[in-house]
């Protein structure tokens, strides 16, 4: 079984600085996929990153990247110079294999609210 | 890139009826449909993910027979909330993945508000 754990349910920062949000995961698959999606009050799900378990480097994509630690079990998303519309709730979620029929679902965890203050 | 529509984007129905929401690929070909129940404040449940032309499975404690899920071609899954009662408005959205899809294959729709009075 699949399990995403985001310890940080609401997370303040100053605008033009950084934030870590936190995402720790367990799993049995060797091959995996960690995401990280923004949603906005919308509801739309942002797709921000990607980080694959064989990956050797940590993935970044303009102002995101994933600080993936494997020994850990963490794939922790650092957003530098936040902007107000950074605000949203934030998702980690993982993509197992497709083992005993899974289809590649993903698995969510609580989320982060993050709050960019002016 | 690759989009899916999911319509109605609001719904209000009365307790009783059933409301069907649609999710549709409009430049790929969607083999597998996840749908997703989201409360406020809180994650994305997944309730069952369905493949073209099979039978949608679905997680555990998700009622099949008021939760229908249609998934009868590749561009198209629909979900059928019937005998809706206020417990079931929530937030509902879809997610497709090609086959063979790239690492990044998720598309999610832009989800259904849902209140049942």
């Amino acid at each position: 079984a699949q399990k995403i754990t985001q310890t940080q349910p609401g997370m303040f920062v100053q605008e033009k600085e950084a934030v870590t949000l936190d995402c720790t995961y367990d799993t049995s698959d060797p091959s995996y996929g960690l995401f990280w999606y923004k949603q906005p009050s919308s509801g739309e799900m942002i797709f921000l990153i990607y980080q694959g378990s064989y990956d050797q480097q940590n993935a970044t994509e303009g102002r995101y990247s994933l600080n993936f630690q494997k020994a850990r079990k963490s794939a922790n998303l650092v957003i530098s110079a936040s902007q107000l519309g950074d605000s949203a709730m934030y998702f980690c979620a993982m993509r197992g294999g497709n083992s005993g029929g899974s289809n590649y679902k993903l698995t969510f965890g609580k989320g982060t609210l993050l709050t960019v203050n002016p | 890139g690759a989009v899916v529509s999911q319509h109605p984007s609001r719904v209000i129905c009365k307790s009783g009826t059933s409301v069907k929401i649609e999710c549709r690929s409009l430049d790929f070909q969607a083999t597998t449909m996840f749908w997703y129940r989201q409360f406020p404040k809180q994650s994305l449940m997944l309730m069952a993910t369905s493949n073209e032309g099979s039978k949608a499975t679905y997680e555990q404690g998700v009622e099949k027979d008021k939760f229908l899920i249609n998934h009868a071609s590749l561009t198209l899954s629909t979900l059928t909330v019937t005998s809706a009662h206020p417990e079931d408005s929530s937030f509902y959205i879809c997610s497709a993945r090609a086959n063979r899809a790239h690492y990044r294959g998720y598309t999610f729709g832009s989800g259904t508000r849902l209140t049942v009075v």
